[in-house]
């Protein structure tokens, strides 16, 4: 089965430009999703398809891919974005899910 | 209100079964595909399986292929999963998430709160 890889954690000072990358094979065929987790909660989507957010996500938020990586980036993160965030995939089989290892974004 | 609500985790001894419960509400259930995913104590979400929404098709992810089984009753609004001969490291809280597909885009779209499975003797 396909794996998705991402950084453990990254820190960005507040109102700061972050950068979170997940890595994989999968990703040449699909688009990856974000999900944004705080401590205690469920997911969230944050990003679907090439660059979509729901409607309850601010316009900080974006997705971007190249290859077999994509990358969701926070644009003047804010205390409120502090979080673990996960991004998935369609395995390469197109029936299975994958999920990444997941990023713990901290604001200081 | 749009919710999925989770129940039926609890404590259970190696190699015995439970079945998780996933109630919907506030949205025509019968027309999504559902997925369990699981998380076990501080770790990263696994997904565990899908069932399109007639039920005709189901998957499964590796670690519980051939013990775990996802059902709906779309007459009760209701996604099920049975789980047996469950091992310690089936323990996580579980969660079941509604399918979204968009111009051939799959996601998950709508997360319950999930329910917590403890595998312990």
């Amino acid at each position: 089965s396909s794996e998705l890889t991402q950084d453990p954690a990254v820190s960005v000072a507040l109102g700061q430009t972050v950068r979170v990358t997940c890595q994989g094979d999968s990703l040449r065929s699909y688009y990856a999703t974000w999900y944004q987790q705080k401590p205690g909660q469920a997911p969230i989507l944050v990003i679907y398809g090439k660059n979509n957010r729901p409607s309850w996500i601010p316009d900080r938020f974006s997705g971007s891919a190249s290859g077999n990586t994509a990358f969701l980036t926070i644009t003047g993160a804010q205390a409120e974005d502090e979080a673990d965030y996960y991004c998935s995939s369609r395995d390469i089989n197109g029936n299975h899910y994958v999920f990444g290892t997941g990023t713990k974004v901290t604001v200081l | 209100q749009v919710q999925l609500v989770e129940s039926g985790g609890g404590v259970v001894q190696p190699g015995r079964s439970l079945r998780l419960s996933c109630a919907a509400s506030g949205f025509t259930f019968s027309r999504y595909g559902m997925h369990w995913v699981r998380q076990a104590p501080g770790k990263g979400l696994e997904w565990v399986a899908i069932i399109w929404s007639d039920g005709n098709n189901k998957y499964y992810g590796d670690s519980v292929k051939g013990r775990f089984t996802i059902s709906r009753d779309n007459s009760k609004d209701t996604l099920y999963l049975e789980m047996n001969s469950l091992r310690a490291e089936d323990t996580a809280v579980y969660y079941c998430a509604r399918d979204r597909m968009v111009s051939l885009i799959r996601y998950f779209d709508l997360w319950g709160r999930g329910t917590l499975v403890t595998v312990s003797s």
